[in-house]
């Protein structure tokens, strides 16, 4: 089993929807998580961190589930900027110490 | 912000050819860099952790002999993948911390084309 795994997709909405985002992790060991944001050929971006008492950042909300090891994202009122592929990030001990786990992304489309 | 800078940001060479990647971090000192490699529609996977002055620790999978890492400064990490092939053709991103409980920041990416 994947240690962080997501759908990928494609979400295609028009512009104005909501659309909200799955992933779930593997390790219950598992100390941080993280939403980032990846535009086609470019490094990742950290979009929002999320806690378990939920979180939101304008547009965006953040939801963390420690029992079930399930974390959400909800994109209210998509802009067409908003198209990227959302990559769900678990930060966990390795032999190394910490390290940032990325899943597979869900890629996003707005259309207008 | 913290600034990872990572270079070259493209390279395209003949099989066989040793390529050297380089990440900087520019306004922090970097305690640990990550080296990730990043197939096409796959995600961010983790190659290398590298602690200053200390070997890197390769994940499971990913030659050392191969992937040759150097993190001699708090500044300065570089990643070797030597005797490339087109197989080894990618994605490489660094990222870099200063601190245990500290953000990642990302560089923005090298991609590696063997011919």
């Amino acid at each position: 089993r994947k240690e962080v795994e997501q759908d990928p997709g494609p979400f295609n909405v028009p512009e104005g929807a909501t659309v909200a985002f799955n992933c779930t992790y593997s390790n219950s060991a598992s100390q941080s998580f993280f939403w980032y944001r990846q535009d086609c050929r470019k490094e990742p971006k950290l979009l929002m961190s999320v806690y378990s008492s939920g979180n939101e950042d304008g547009r965006f909300t953040a939801q963390l589930n420690r029992a079930s090891q399930y974390i959400s994202l909800l994109i209210r009122d998509s802009k067409l900027s908003d198209s990227a592929t959302y990559l769900c990030v678990v930060s966990s001990f390795n032999q190394a110490g910490t390290a940032l786990i990325f899943g597979k992304g869900t890629t996003l489309s707005v259309s207008s | 912000g913290a600034v990872v800078s990572q270079h070259p940001s493209w390279v395209i060479c003949k099989s066989g050819t040793s390529v050297k990647i380089e990440c900087r971090s520019l306004d922090f000192q970097a305690t640990t860099m990550f080296w990730y490699r990043q197939f096409p529609k796959q995600s961010l996977m983790l190659m290398a952790t590298s602690n200053e002055g200390s070997k890197a620790t390769y994940e499971q999978g990913v030659e050392k002999d191969k992937f040759l890492i150097n993190h001699a400064s708090l500044t300065l990490s570089t990643l070797t993948v030597t005797s490339a092939h087109p197989e080894d053709s990618s994605f490489y991103i660094c990222s870099a911390r200063s601190g245990g409980a500290q953000p990642q920041h990302f560089g923005d990416g090298t991609r590696l084309s063997i011919l």
